[in-house]
């Protein structure tokens, strides 16, 4: 399955940010969604083979990496207090096409900011 | 653009009684549509979706959904809710057309009285 790291985080303003993702094995696309309290999941960003794949309406400042080994990174850099949210990931398997990609979410990671 | 909706933000049924759980989506493509459950503390679980073909489609845990192109809806039913169905459930929409977005509804709480 996917699995994310770290499960908690708390930080405080102005500080930067990485969270860990391992995606599912064979997958070769991963998404990042950030959901605040009591909201559904917003798209951030989508690397697929390494490279961005779309954006969602998320400033310059959260930024990502894709590896070849199944893993990625998502990066906040200046938190601001509304960065306080759930990022999930999720990997999926992009076929011919763009067709037929479920995508399968980690547990998250609950990121704090003061 | 695309997007979901989801009516009333908490439904309360009583063990037994029928699910029935609203999404109405917007989309200007043919839509791939998801349903997902979030229990406390957790990322988010795949219960079904709808690509192509058979518009009735069965999940897990004995939830269904149908797809209506007419009424532009997808909503979730279970003919006799358990306890263990308490959770938040999220519909999303993807566009078939290319891209791996998924676009989130607000989500509905789902309580399950004895």
């Amino acid at each position: 399955g996917v699995t994310q790291s770290p499960t908690h985080l708390i930080k405080t303003r102005g500080q930067q940010v990485t969270l860990r993702c391992s995606s599912q094995s064979g997958h070769n696309t991963v998404s990042w969604y950030q959901q605040a309290l009591g909201q559904g999941p917003q798209f951030i960003f989508q690397y697929y083979r390494e490279e961005e794949n779309g954006r969602g309406n998320f400033p310059p400042r959260f930024s990502g990496l894709q590896f070849p080994n199944d893993s990625s990174e998502l990066n906040v850099n200046a938190l601001e207090l509304d960065d306080s949210a759930l990022y999930l990931c999720a990997s999926s398997l992009k076929l011919a096409g763009g067709r037929g990609d479920t995508q399968y979410f980690g547990p998250g990671t609950r990121l704090t900011v003061l | 653009a695309q997007s979901v909706t989801q009516l009333g933000s908490h439904v309360s049924v009583s063990e037994g009684a029928l699910v029935l759980l609203r999404c109405n989506y917007s989309s200007s493509v043919p839509p791939y549509l998801f349903w997902y459950v979030q229990y406390p503390n957790q990322g988010l679980q795949l219960l079904l979706k709808y690509t192509t073909g058979a518009t009735l489609v069965k999940g897990i845990n004995g939830f269904e959904a149908e797809f209506k192109k007419s009424e532009t809806s997808f909503h979730l039913t279970k003919p006799s809710a358990h306890m263990s169905d308490a959770a938040e459930y999220f519909c999303a929409v993807r566009n078939t057309g290319g891209g791996n977005k998924l676009t989130f509804g607000t989500g509905t709480q789902l309580k399950v009285e004895l």
